[in-house]
C-alpha cells in the first residue's frame, strides 16, 4: 500500500523566515509527487514533480524531488502571514491503464506564520 | 477558483438517512475523483471515474456509491449514514492521461450527520 509521511506535523514561524517542509513516500511504480496548499477549504495545486521534472519554482515557493531518497521538500522563503495553511504532499502511481490515478496524501504540515 | 464545482456546500442530516453530493468537473476534464477528509484520517481517496466508467476504487464503504453521467458530472451517494461519516467530501478532476496532469479540487461539501 502506498504511503506518504510528512514532517513536521506543525510549524510556527515569524514573517520573513524561511521554512522547509518534508515529504517521504513509498509507492509502487512512482509517477508523480504533488504539493497542495489547503487553507480554509479545498486543496489548491502548487507543484507536480516527476522523473522528468524534479525541481519546480514559483515565486517564493520551490520544491525538489529526490527519487533516490524517495522524498521531496517544499521551501518557502520570506514567509508571509498568507502562507499560513496546511501543506499536503501526495503521490500518484502509474496504473495499469496508464491514465491518471488516485492520489495518496500525507497528513499534512500545518504552517502558521505570525506577524 | 479551480473550475470544479460542488453542491451543496453544507449538509446536515440524521443517522440512517441518504444524501447525494454533486460535482461538475472543470471544462474538458474527463476524470472525476472523490475524496473524504476527516480530522483523524486526512484526505482519503474514495473512487475515480473516467469518461463515465469506474476506473479505480479506494477506501469506499459499501454504503457509498458514485456514478459519472454522460455530461461528465458526477454524484456520490451516501446511504445509511452514520455519525462517523461526518467529514468534508471533495471532488477533483483532471484532464487526459499523461504525465504532468494534476488533479484540481472543488470547494468540498461539509457533511454533518447528527
Amino acid at each position: 500500500e502506498d504511503k506518504v509521511v510528512q514532517s513536521p506535523l506543525s510549524l510556527v514561524v515569524h514573517e520573513g523566515d524561511t521554512v522547509t517542509l518534508n515529504c517521504s513516500y513509498e509507492v509502487t511504480n512512482f509517477r508523480s509527487l504533488l504539493w497542495y496548499k489547503q487553507e480554509k477549504k479545498a486543496p489548491t495545486f502548487l507543484f507536480m514533480l516527476t522523473s522528468s521534472g524534479i525541481e519546480k519554482k514559483s515565486g517564493r515557493l520551490s520544491s525538489i524531488l529526490d527519487k533516490k531518497e524517495l522524498s521531496s521538500i517544499l521551501n518557502i522563503t520570506a514567509t508571509q502571514t498568507g502562507d499560513s495553511a496546511i501543506y499536503l504532499c501526495a503521490v500518484e502511481p502509474i496504473n495499469s491503464g496508464g491514465s491518471n490515478y488516485k492520489l495518496t496524501f500525507g497528513k499534512g504540515t500545518l504552517l502558521t506564520v505570525n506577524p | 477558483d479551480s473550475g470544479v464545482t460542488q453542491t451543496p456546500k453544507h449538509l446536515i442530516t440524521a443517522t440512517g438517512q441518504r444524501v447525494t453530493l454533486r460535482c461538475s468537473p472543470r471544462s474538458g476534464d474527463l476524470s472525476v475523483y472523490w475524496y473524504q477528509q476527516s480530522l483523524d484520517q486526512g484526505l482519503q481517496f474514495l473512487i475515480q471515474y473516467y469518461n463515465g466508467e469506474e476506473r479505480a476504487k479506494g477506501n469506499i464503504l459499501e454504503r457509498f456509491s458514485a456514478q459519472q453521467f454522460p455530461d461528465l458530472h458526477s454524484e456520490l451517494n451516501l446511504s445509511s449514514l452514520e455519525l462517523g461519516d461526518s467529514a468534508l467530501y471533495f471532488c477533483a478532476s483532471s484532464g487526459l492521461a499523461g504525465v504532468g496532469v494534476a488533479q484540481y479540487f472543488g470547494p468540498g461539501t461539509r457533511l454533518l450527520v447528527l
